[in-house]
């Protein structure tokens, strides 16, 4: 059964500053991996999709690696602002032919808090 | 932007009580997909939808829940006896085809609160 960690359960740091957000998974053979934002109480806004092939996508400050083999995630956020708080959660998908059985497995999520 | 709707946004209801928790999927999407988040836990999945019929379903979706989609646009989630451990935010997710990349599109959510 696929399990995703992340760690710490939260973060904090001061403004400016360039941060990683790790994620692991137990089970390597994934279809795709994708970086979600939650602000308290709302909805999950997708940040960026890696598919298994992939080693790295990008989306302005954010960048997000995958090392399959690994069965790790990193996201990068680069000068971080206080807009950034909120808590980003890492999801992965198991393979699949069809989109049917793609649900989606989560970790918990990392609170980031950036202070100004 | 297409976005996937839910409605309403803050359900309460009575233990014991039926609630029915609405969404549109984006127009095109073909597979369909719930989710729930307890406070302070894991976003799960519940259950996936395809063609008129239940693709998958975790150990959480049991004899108390449904879905449906009656009407070609909207998916619905039912629960026929709320219990107060149903308590959580209801995400709604749709997917637009098999093709790659797969990117699973959620709604705002739905809030439900049982007292």
């Amino acid at each position: 059964k696929q399990e995703v960690t992340q760690i710490p359960a939260a973060l904090s740091v001061p403004e400016g500053e360039n941060l990683v957000l790790n994620c692991s998974f137990t089970d390597s053979a994934i279809y795709n991996l994708q970086w979600f934002r939650q602000d308290p109480g709302k909805g999950l806004t997708s940040l960026l999709l890696i598919q298994s092939s992939q080693r790295e996508q990008t989306s302005g400050r954010l960048n997000a690696s995958l090392d399959k083999s690994s069965g790790r995630s990193t996201l990068y956020i680069a000068a971080s602002q206080p807009g950034d708080s909120a808590t980003y959660l890492c999801a992965v998908r198991p393979p699949s032919t069809t989109g049917a059985n793609s649900k989606l497995t989560f970790g918990k999520g990392i609170t980031l808090s950036v202070r100004p | 932007e297409p976005e996937v709707t839910q409605t309403p946004s803050h359900q309460v209801t009575q233990m014991g009580q039926e609630v029915i928790l609405r969404c549109v999927p984006i127009s095109n999407h073909l597979y369909f997909y719930w989710y729930r988040q307890i406070l302070g836990q894991k976003v799960e999945f519940l259950v996936s939808f395809y063609n008129n019929e239940i693709s998958e379903k975790s150990e959480i979706f049991d004899d108390q829940f449904s879905v449906e989609r009656p009407d070609g646009s909207n998916f619905t989630l039912k629960i026929r006896s709320t219990k107060l451990e149903d308590s959580a935010m209801y995400f709604c997710a749709s997917l637009f085809s098999g093709r790659p990349p797969h990117e699973q599109y959620f709604g705002p959510g739905t809030r439900l609160t049982v007292t």
